[in-house]
C-alpha cells in the first residue's frame, strides 16, 4: 500500500468522449505525476502539478489537462477521447527534496470503444 | 531526445541462477529509479540511485549505477519465482521510462 489512490479503477468511454480521472495523494507530497501506460509498454509522463502549477510536461496533446488541489488531490481531464486513448493511467505522488522517490496509486484502466 | 533501453526485453531463468538487467540512457542525468510490476498491477518502487557509483541491495536484487557510462543494472541473485515481473527503470528529467523487463522465473 502506498497511500496513493485513484478513482475510478475500470472506466469504458466512447470516442469523442471527455473524461476525468482522480488520484488522491499521500499527505505532504507536494508533487504528483500522471502516466499513460498502454498494454505491454512502459509508462510515459503526461505532466507533472508541483504546488498546483503544472511543472513540466510530456510529448501529449493540450486535449489532456490537469488540476492539483490543496488537500493533495488532482485531476487527469482528457477531451475529444480517440481509441488510442485507451491504457492504464497512473499517479505517482512525489515529497520533493526527500529523494524524490514516487509512489504509485492502484491506475485506472480506461477502454474507448 | 532522451532515450532508455533495456535489456533483455525477455528474461526466462531458472530458480536459483543469477543474472543482470541493463538499462542505458542516451543523456545526463542525476537520478534512476527502478520498479516492479506485477500483471494487472501497479508499480512497485524498488530503487532511487542518486549518484555515481550508487549502490543499493534489497534481498536478491541490487541495483547500481554509473552515469559516466550512462548505465545501470539491476542484478538478480538466486532467483526465486516471486521475483516472476516485469521491472523498469526510468531516468529522471521527464521520468522517462525504459520498455520493460519481462522476468520469469522457473522451478
Amino acid at each position: 500500500e502506498t497511500g496513493v489512490t485513484q478513482s475510478p479503477t475500470h472506466l469504458i468511454k466512447t470516442r469523442g468522449q471527455q473524461v476525468t480521472l482522480r488520484c488522491s495523494s499521500q499527505s505532504g507530497h507536494n508533487t504528483v505525476s500522471w502516466y499513460q501506460q498502454a498494454l505491454g509498454q512502459g509508462p510515459q509522463f503526461i505532466f507533472q502539478y508541483y504546488r498546483e502549477e503544472e511543472n513540466g510536461r510530456g510529448n501529449f496533446p493540450p486535449r489532456f489537462s490537469g488540476l492539483q488541489f490543496p488537500n493533495y488531490s488532482s485531476e487527469l481531464n482528457v477531451n475529444a477521447l480517440e481509441l488510442d486513448d485507451s491504457a492504464l493511467y497512473l499517479c505517482a505522488s512525489t515529497r520533493q527534496g526527500y529523494g524524490d522517490e514516487q509512489f504509485f496509486g492502484p491506475g485506472t484502466r480506461l477502454t474507448v470503444l | 531526445e532522451l532515450k532508455v533501453e533495456q535489456n533483455p526485453l525477455f528474461l526466462s531463468m531458472q530458480e536459483g541462477k543469477n543474472y543482470t538487467i541493463y538499462c542505458n540512457y542516451s543523456t545526463t542525468s542525476d537520478r534512476l529509479y527502478w520498479y516492479r510490476q506485477d500483471p494487472g498491477k501497479s508499480l512497485e518502487s524498488l530503487f532511487v540511485l542518486l549518484s555515481n557509483g550508487a549502490v543499493k541491495q534489497e534481498g536478491r536484487l541490487m541495483a547500481s549505477l554509473d552515469t559516466k557510462a550512462r548505465l545501470s543494472t539491476l542484478h538478480i541473485t538466486a532467483a526465486v519465482h516471486d521475483l516472476s515481473a516485469t521491472y523498469f527503470c526510468a531516468v529522471n528529467n521527464d521520468m522517462r521510462f525504459g520498455a520493460g523487463t519481462r522476468l520469469t522465473v522457473k522451478p
